[in-house]
């Protein structure tokens, strides 16, 4: 069964640095999120993406944080400058179509990411 | 505006049914789902309903929506030691383009052997 992938599984990293959560979607899906859950917190929001650009975005999605789909099959999210409190575990997620159905979003294992 | 709430916790016995309740503030909200996520994994879709539904079962599953009181349940018959995980109601909220989940903390479901 087609699943979405995520590498790292988790990544530990010094607070300012930047870095880049990959993500491999279903291969015929076309729209692509990002949420993050903090640790004992709901699971939030973050981007969706279709056709190469940023369809939606929350207010936790600030300039610090961009997506790219490098290639035909990578969907990845940069965090250019961490801070402590984006330690957390992101969650990527793809669906076929955009529409709310049942099927709308299969999730990823997730990546932890710790900010020290 | 949009939120879900759930209790946090819930510990059943082995073969007992487990009800993990929901509660939700925007009632035009037209699709609910519930996710399952087990320790170390992603969330998988467990199960949807529509909101012109009241019910719907699917073989263990079922699911009851009171539209009127926005609270949704998940009932898990016969329950067992692989059902313990945490279980998250979701709805994508109505709006032009939104189609983000919007996730309640979570239910921690424990089996008692």
């Amino acid at each position: 069964e087609p699943e979405v992938t995520q590498t790292p599984s988790h990544q530990v990293t010094q607070m300012g640095q930047e870095v880049i959560l990959r993500c491999v979607p279903i291969s015929n899906h076309l729209y692509f999120y990002w949420y993050r859950q903090i640790l004992g917190q709901k699971v939030e929001f973050l981007v969706s993406f279709y056709n190469n650009e940023i369809s939606e975005k929350s207010e936790i999605f600030d300039d610090q944080f961009s997506v790219e789909r490098p290639d035909g099959s990578n969907f990845t999210l940069k965090i250019r400058s961490t801070k402590l409190e984006d330690s957390a575990m992101y969650f990527c997620a793809s669906s076929e179509s955009r529409f709310a159905t049942a099927d709308t979003q299969y999730f990823g294992p997730g990546t932890r990411l710790t900010v020290l | 505006g949009e939120d879900v709430e759930q209790s946090l916790f819930l510990s059943v016995r082995e073969g007992d049914s487990s009800v993990i309740n929901c509660t939700y503030t925007d009632s035009s909200s037209t699709y609910l789902y519930w996710y399952k996520q087990e320790p170390g994994a992603g969330l998988q879709l467990l199960t949807y309903i529509f909101s012109n539904m009241d019910m719907k079962q699917d073989q263990r599953l079922t699911v009851l929506l009171n539209k009127k009181d926005k609270h949704l349940s998940l009932r898990i018959a016969d329950t067992q030691t692989g059902d313990s995980a945490i279980y998250f109601c979701a709805e994508i909220p109505p709006g032009a383009g939104s189609y983000q989940l919007t996730f309640g903390k979570g239910t921690k479901l424990s089996v008692i052997p």
